[in-house]
């Protein structure tokens, strides 16, 4: 398998403008999980989905995102509007079980608002 | 959410063992203690995890102490790519990670 894929891996884009990141996880993990990396706030969870379903979107910062899983193999972040405080990289991870499992992540998707 | 203290950085000869501590006094019972390492401009990497014996895989161990309350990661024979940023991770949530600030690890020629 060619591990958790993500694209684009650089979106630069104005603020204001809708931005959608991808994400295809590893086949047959049934959990696939929404990461954010910022300097100021380290790494945080947004949002997870189980057998396609979302879970837990209580780290999505506001309405502007949201998720969906529209299948087993594919995932969507969407920022909308966007604004230059979303500039980040935005890592998707997935993993087989819940606990007592390693996830693994992506190679993330560089995003920056100007 | 779940705290853990790291030191910010540590330096390691190439080829030495790295010895990278943790502080998780306030970890429950049932919580277990993940190891990622995340090396630069790349997704966080699964190193390890332990509940309450010592664990050991091909990239590291992993040394619990009996209290629990802290534990350290040992790579055996550091080399340069693992200049990493190491986080230290516990909670019952599984791969609802919370990372915090982790250990940077330099290793040194």
């Amino acid at each position: 398998d060619a591990g958790v894929i993500q694209s684009p891996r650089h979106e630069v884009t104005e603020m204001g403008q809708e931005v959608t990141l991808r994400c295809k996880p590893i086949s047959g993990h049934d959990y696939l999980f929404w990461y954010r990396q910022t300097m100021m706030r380290g790494l945080e969870l947004l949002i997870y989905f189980n057998n396609n379903v979302p879970i837990d979107d209580s780290g999505m910062p506001e309405d502007r995102f949201s998720a969906k899983m529209p299948n087993a193999s594919f995932s969507t972040l969407k920022i909308q509007p966007s604004e230059p405080r979303d500039s980040a990289v935005y890592f998707c991870a997935s993993s087989p079980l819940l606990r007592n499992t390693e996830a693994f992540f992506g190679q993330g998707t560089r995003l920056t608002v100007v | 959410d779940a705290k853990t203290t790291q030191p910010p950085s540590m330096d390691c000869a190439e080829g030495r063992a790295a010895n990278l501590p943790c502080n998780h006094s306030t970890i429950s019972g049932n919580e277990y203690v993940y190891w990622y390492r995340q090396i630069h401009s790349q997704g966080p990497q699964y190193i390890i995890h332990g509940l309450k014996n010592n664990e050991t895989n091909e990239m590291a161990s992993l040394i619990i102490t009996e209290d629990r309350k802290s534990s350290t990661l040992i790579l055996p024979h550091a080399t340069l790519r693992d200049t990493a940023v190491y986080y230290c991770i516990y909670n019952n949530a599984g791969n609802m990670l919370t990372f915090g600030g982790g250990t940077r690890l330099m290793v040194k020629p």
